[in-house]
């Protein structure tokens, strides 16, 4: 059964940037053929895509955050992360971690507070 | 960018009663069209696929219909545990999800 984790701090600093990582298990990044994506979504609001990766190495962004957006893989230990820079209040969220552009599995999600 | 008109943004119903959400794509994206249910403190579901197709699984109330630019998400007899947020979400030209729609029990 996939299964993907989210995992990194869960306080930024306004101005630095926010790290985080998602596992996967049940699947191999590598070779499971899939796109692997990072969304996010503000406390009491929508739903709003940041990313998808193919780990062949192609990277797609939301235009609006595309210049603050970094997206890499680690296929030596199935997983990937986003780096987010110069963060602000606004960037407070759950973010979620998921497969495919179908977004078929997800992770449970993880809250990251912009706040000095 | 492609841009989601989902509505209405809220419906209350009884249980029973037929429920139907409907998406505007700004623009043709033949059937890349997926539906989600969220619940509170959860991570969304997928419950429909490329605009018609049931995820295995998923309970066969839900159904989803369109194709271009108009898109439409049925519950045929709504239940007390549908109770939760949708969200309509394309992906013909990067990723878009609509605004949401929160359905409630009347």
């Amino acid at each position: 059964q996939l299964q993907l984790q989210e995992s990194g701090p869960g306080l930024v600093k306004p101005s630095e940037t926010l790290s985080l990582t998602c596992t996967v298990s049940g699947d191999s990044i590598r070779s499971s053929g899939y796109y692997w994506a990072w969304i996010r979504q503000p406390p009491g609001k929508g739903l709003e895509w940041i990313g998808t990766f193919y780990f062949s190495g192609s990277t797609y962004y939301n235009p609006s955050l595309e210049s603050r957006v970094t997206m890499s893989v680690d296929a030596s230990k199935n997983h990937f992360s986003l780096k987010l820079s110069s963060v602000t209040a606004a960037d407070t969220a759950v973010y979620y971690c998921a497969r495919s552009w179908v977004l078929d599995y997800w992770g449970q999600g993880t809250l990251v507070t912009v706040s000095s | 960018d492609i841009q989601m008109t989902q509505s209405p943004s809220s419906l209350s119903a009884s249980v029973g009663d037929r429920v139907t959400i409907t998406c505007q794509a700004s623009q043709d994206i033949s059937n890349y069209m997926n539906w989600y249910q969220q619940k509170p403190g959860k991570a969304p579901k997928l419950l429909i696929y490329d605009a018609s197709n049931l995820k295995t699984g998923v309970s066969s109330r839900f159904s989803g219909s369109g194709s271009g630019t108009d898109f439409t998400f049925t519950i045929s007899s709504l239940q007390p545990e549908d109770i939760a947020t949708y969200y309509c979400q394309q992906y013909d030209n990067l990723l878009t999800f609509g605004g949401g729609t929160k359905v409630e029990i009347k």
